[in-house]
């Protein structure tokens, strides 16, 4: 089945910078990549998706990219925020075969004021 | 409040005891799910229903017991629970079960404690 690593585990940077979070994926038919941003106490939310067509997409401060050769996908986000400090998941489906999606552990960011 | 529900919001309870989470959803959704998410293992999904039918058990010991009544309502029965099932448990719906690719929306979800 599939397997989603996400890099790193936490990152921590200076607010006003960028930051970039990996995730790479074992099943080259997966074809469907979203980004879920959870603040401390609440719910998970989508922030953006990509699917397998397009190799990026953006939104704002936000933008992902999709190397599906490589089968690895990357989060951006530009002139960072202190709102933008949260546990940000990705994870992993295909559109054939009732498959799940499949999410990454999940990366602790902090923005420092 | 609108969108997914989920209630209680906080459980403490014994490990003899019986409860049961329950979860609504307001956006006309077919597709619903449970989660556990523990601090070891972020985003577990646990079961999936459509229309109904589950669709996913993923190897969920069988004191956990879902059931879905109706497209908008999931439960998950409790019942003799170990300290380790701890967990936020979340619930999630999406319109339609189509290979799962469909937008998931979750519910606050309902923090447990086994005592």
């Amino acid at each position: 089945g599939e397997n989603v690593e996400q890099h790193p585990s936490t990152l921590s940077v200076q607010e006003g910078d960028s930051a970039v979070i990996k995730c790479t994926y074992s099943d080259s038919a997966s074809n469907y990549f979203p980004w879920y941003k959870q603040e401390l106490g609440k719910r998970p939310q989508l922030i953006i998706d990509i699917r397998s067509n397009v190799g990026e997409k953006k939104d704002q401060r936000i933008a992902v990219t999709l190397n599906k050769t490589a089968k690895h996908f990357s989060l951006h986000i530009t002139e960072t925020q202190p709102e933008d400090s949260a546990v940000y998941f990705c994870a992993a489906s295909k559109s054939t075969g009732n498959t799940p999606l499949v999410f990454g552990k999940g990366t602790r960011l902090s923005v420092i004021a | 409040e609108t969108g997914v529900t989920q209630t209680p919001r906080h459980l403490v309870m014994g490990m003899t005891n019986k409860k049961s989470l329950k979860c609504e959803q307001h956006l006309g959704h077919n597709a619903m799910y449970w989660y556990k998410q523990s601090a070891k293992k972020p985003l577990e999904l646990m079961f999936v229903y459509s229309l109904e039918e589950r669709v996913e058990n993923n190897s969920v010991p069988s004191r956990f017991s879902p059931e879905c009544p109706n497209s908008s309502h999931l439960f998950l029965h409790l019942h003799t629970l170990q300290p380790e099932d701890s967990a936020l448990y979340l619930c999630a719906s999406s319109a339609n079960i189509a290979g799962f690719t469909d937008t998931q929306y979750f519910g606050p979800g309902t923090r447990l404690t086994v005592l």
